[in-house]
C-alpha cells in the first residue's frame, strides 16, 4: 500500500490480557516509530527502530511493553497483562533515515480500550 | 515535563481569515520543528516543517515562523477554509538524540466558521 497501515483499528480487551498491535510501514522506510496518545494528551514517543534494531526504547512505560521488527518491515508492539491506563490510541510512523531530518508518516492508529 | 507546549486548546476563526496557531518549547536542543494536522479517527498528517537554521518556511496557504530566541513557533493559515478544521499538533526533534523521535504538544483544535 501507499501509506502506513496498522491493525487492528480497534481493540477491546480485559484487564490482564495480552495484546499485539501491528504496523506495516511504507515500503523502503528504514526508520519506524511507535507513539501513543492518551485521552486529552499529546502523542508520546514509545520506541524507535532503525532497520530491525531498536536503539531507543526510552519511551516504553514499563517492562510490560515490548516491540519487535522483522525484515526491516512489519513491527509488532506487545502489551502484556494490560492495565486500564494502557487505554490509548497507538500510532506507528515511518520515515527514511538518511542522517538528516525526515518527515515521519503516520498510520491511522489502533484504538485500545482496556476494561 | 512538557517540553513542547500548545497553550490554546481550541481556536475558532472565520472562513477566509487568518488562523494563527502557537507553540512554545523549552529544550534548546530541538533543531527541527513540524506541524501535523489530525482529523478524528485518522493518524496525524504532515503539514509543514522548519529547520532551526531558518526563521520562515512557506508552502501554499501554510507558513511556519520560528523565533529561536523566544523558543516559539507559529503556524499561519491564510485564507482559512472549512476543511482546515482539525486538531493541529506542533512537534520537535533533535539530531543530538541520534534519531528523529518527535516530542509533541497537546494540540490545538481549530474550527473554521463558514
Amino acid at each position: 500500500g501507499a501509506g502506513v497501515s496498522q491493525s487492528p483499528s480497534n481493540k477491546v480487551t480485559e484487564k490482564g490480557k495480552d495484546v499485539e498491535l501491528r504496523c506495516d510501514p511504507i515500503s523502503g522506510h528504514t526508520a519506524l516509530y511507535w507513539y501513543r496518545q492518551r485521552l486529552g494528551q499529546g502523542l508520546e514517543f514509545l520506541i524507535y527502530f532503525q532497520g530491525n534494531s531498536a536503539p531507543d526504547k526510552s519511551g516504553l512505560p514499563s517492562d510490560r511493553f515490548s516491540a519487535e521488527r522483522t525484515g526491516e518491515s512489519v513491527s509488532t508492539l506487545t502489551i502484556q497483562r494490560t492495565q486500564q491506563e494502557d487505554s490509548a490510541v497507538y500510532l506507528c510512523a515511518s520515515s527514511f533515515f538518511r542522517g538528516v531530518q525526515e518527515t515521519q508518516y503516520f498510520g491511522p492508529g489502533t484504538r485500545l480500550l482496556v476494561l | 515535563d512538557q517540553q513542547v507546549k500548545q497553550n490554546s486548546p481550541s481556536l475558532s476563526v472565520q472562513e477566509g481569515r487568518i488562523s494563527i496557531l502557537n507553540c512554545d518549547y523549552t529544550n534548546s536542543m530541538f533543531d527541527y520543528f513540524l506541524w501535523y494536522k489530525k482529523y478524528p479517527a485518522e493518524g496525524p498528517t504532515f503539514l509543514i516543517s522548519i529547520s532551526s537554521i531558518k526563521d520562515k518556511n512557506e508552502d501554499g496557504r501554510f507558513t511556519v515562523f520560528l523565533n529561536k530566541s523566544a523558543k516559539h513557533l507559529s503556524l499561519h493559515i491564510v485564507p482559512s477554509q472549512p476543511g482546515d478544521s482539525a486538531v493541529y499538533f506542533c512537534a520537535a526533534s533533535a539530531r543530538v538524540f541520534g534519531n528523529e523521535k518527535l516530542t509533541f504538544g497537546t494540540g490545538t483544535r481549530l474550527t473554521i466558521i463558514p
